[in-house]
């Protein structure tokens, strides 16, 4: 079945560095993928997606692009803030984006001193 | 106040025990979830709800039962709480019917479940 595998952490960083979370999937067809992120003491809220093969998501300086040669949407940000430390989750679901569908990774932490 | 509002948003109770987790929204979706987080497996969905008469089992509802009261409300149930059961769960919702982006969730703020 459609699965995605997200890099385990705690991602630990100093403010201002670059940051790459991975994550690959696994899924029949053409997913919609999203990253989630969930700051400590709050319910999950949507970060970015993208719905086909090369359209990048970007939001809060974050950035993903949906690579369909490698199944990968790595999220990326060039200066990390200590305000970014929270769990991020990657998603995917049908090509429509289906709620019902959503298959999420394991998420990884990251913690950003400063 | 929050859009999506869980109660109890702690609760520690005994195996044996009856327990429900509430769950309403003033965001007028018409689709309503409930999932479950544990360290390392990340969010499980147990039960969803498209509308007050339409609900469907996830990949987890065994020792789970829903009831949509409402639009705006979902509730979840444990029969008879065992100690696996213990975790951190979300209820959140989603809009088929607006502007609302495919694929996005609005999770309340979580229930943390000890079963002892």
């Amino acid at each position: 079945g459609d699965s995605v595998t997200q890099m385990e952490g705690p991602v630990t960083l100093s403010e201002e560095a670059f940051l790459t979370i991975n994550c690959t999937y696994t899924a029949t067809g053409y997913p919609s993928l999203f990253w989630y992120v969930q700051y400590p003491g709050e319910g999950l809220q949507l970060l970015l997606k993208a719905t086909k093969a090369d359209d990048k998501g970007s939001n809060k300086g974050f950035e993903a692009t949906y690579r369909k040669e490698t199944t990968s949407f790595h999220l990326e940000k060039g200066s990390v803030q200590v305000s970014d430390s929270a769990v991020y989750f990657c998603a995917l679901s049908d090509r429509g984006g289906n709620t019902d569908k959503l298959i999420f990774g394991t998420g990884t932490r990251l913690q950003v001193f400063p | 106040d929050a859009d999506v509002t869980q109660t109890p948003r702690n609760r520690i109770t005994k195996t044996g025990k009856r327990i429900m987790l509430e769950c309403s929204q003033t965001k007028g979706h018409d689709r309503m979830y409930w999932y479950r987080q544990d360290p390392g497996l990340g969010l499980r969905l147990i039960y969803y709800s498209f509308d007050v008469k339409d609900i469907n089992k996830g990949e987890i509802s065994d020792g789970y039962s829903v009831s949509r009261q409402a639009q705006a409300k979902f509730s979840l149930s444990l029969e008879s709480a065992i100690p696996n059961q213990t975790a951190l769960y979300f209820c959140a919702t989603s809009d088929t019917t607006g502007t609302g982006l495919a694929g996005e969730l609005f999770f309340g703020e979580g229930s943390r479940l000890t079963v002892l």
